[in-house]
């Protein structure tokens, strides 16, 4: 039973630039929220969708952006790319209602230079 | 969202046991305590999570104080695997709305595991 799938796994953009991230989540789970991870902290929390809507959004610019699809995969938008981005991106799924816990994929490193 | 707090890092010997402290002086009566590690390169992984009462599982222990304002995971047996930074998070109710929720980390403990 494959887990939660990320890609691309590493990739270098240019400052300004826009950046799609892709996530599928694990087989059962409908719900994804993604997570930016600077070097040496903590999983900062994006958002999370729910049935093709944005529930949850932590404290990030309207430059990111998101999308869930009807198979429940899902894509992270970062538009207008600062050095500051830079960082692993972490998509985490779950099952709505379920009460158990997330099941992260391995990140994409977003290099902006 | 409330807070935890843990030490931000530890160190063991391989083949004993290690108590990873955590702090959650805030959380309320319906807060999760959960704990994921992250290996070196990897996403975060479940280890074990808790309300109230003590729980066992294949991979570790954890204590719950009686007051809830602080957790111990107990790694039984280190091994040079276990070396991660643990996080310990606590989990909202769920949105009855949404049926969501969400988990916010703190900066976690590495544990380093000597040989």
């Amino acid at each position: 039973d494959a887990g939660v799938t990320q890609s691309p796994t590493h990739l270098i953009k240019t400052r300004g630039q826009q950046v799609t991230l892709r996530c599928s989540p694990k087989s059962g789970h409908d719900t994804v929220s993604w997570y930016q991870q600077a070097l040496g902290q903590g999983p900062q929390f994006i958002f999370q969708y729910y049935e093709e809507e944005e529930r949850q959004r932590g404290n990030f610019p309207d430059r990111f952006s998101g999308h869930q699809f009807p198979n429940y995969s899902s894509e992270l938008n970062v538009n207008a790319l600062l050095l500051g981005d830079s960082a692993l991106y972490l998509c985490a799924s779950s099952r709505s209602g379920g009460g158990g816990g997330y099941t992260f994929g391995s990140g994409t490193r977003l290099t902006v230079v | 969202d409330a807070k935890t707090t843990q030490p931000n890092s530890m160190e063991s010997n391989e083949e004993e046991p290690v108590h990873l402290p955590c702090n959650h002086s805030t959380i309320s009566g319906t807060d999760y305590i959960h704990w994921y590690r992250q290996l070196p390169s990897q996403g975060p992984e479940y280890v074990i999570h808790g309300l109230t009462s003590n729980v066992n599982n294949r991979m570790a222990s954890l204590a719950i104080a009686e007051d809830r304002k602080s957790s111990t995971l107990i790694l039984h047996r280190a091994t040079l695997r276990d070396a991660a930074v643990y996080y310990c998070i606590l989990r909202g109710p769920m949105f009855t709305t949404s049926g969501t929720y969400k988990y916010i980390f703190g900066t976690g403990t590495r544990l380093k595991v000597l040989a």
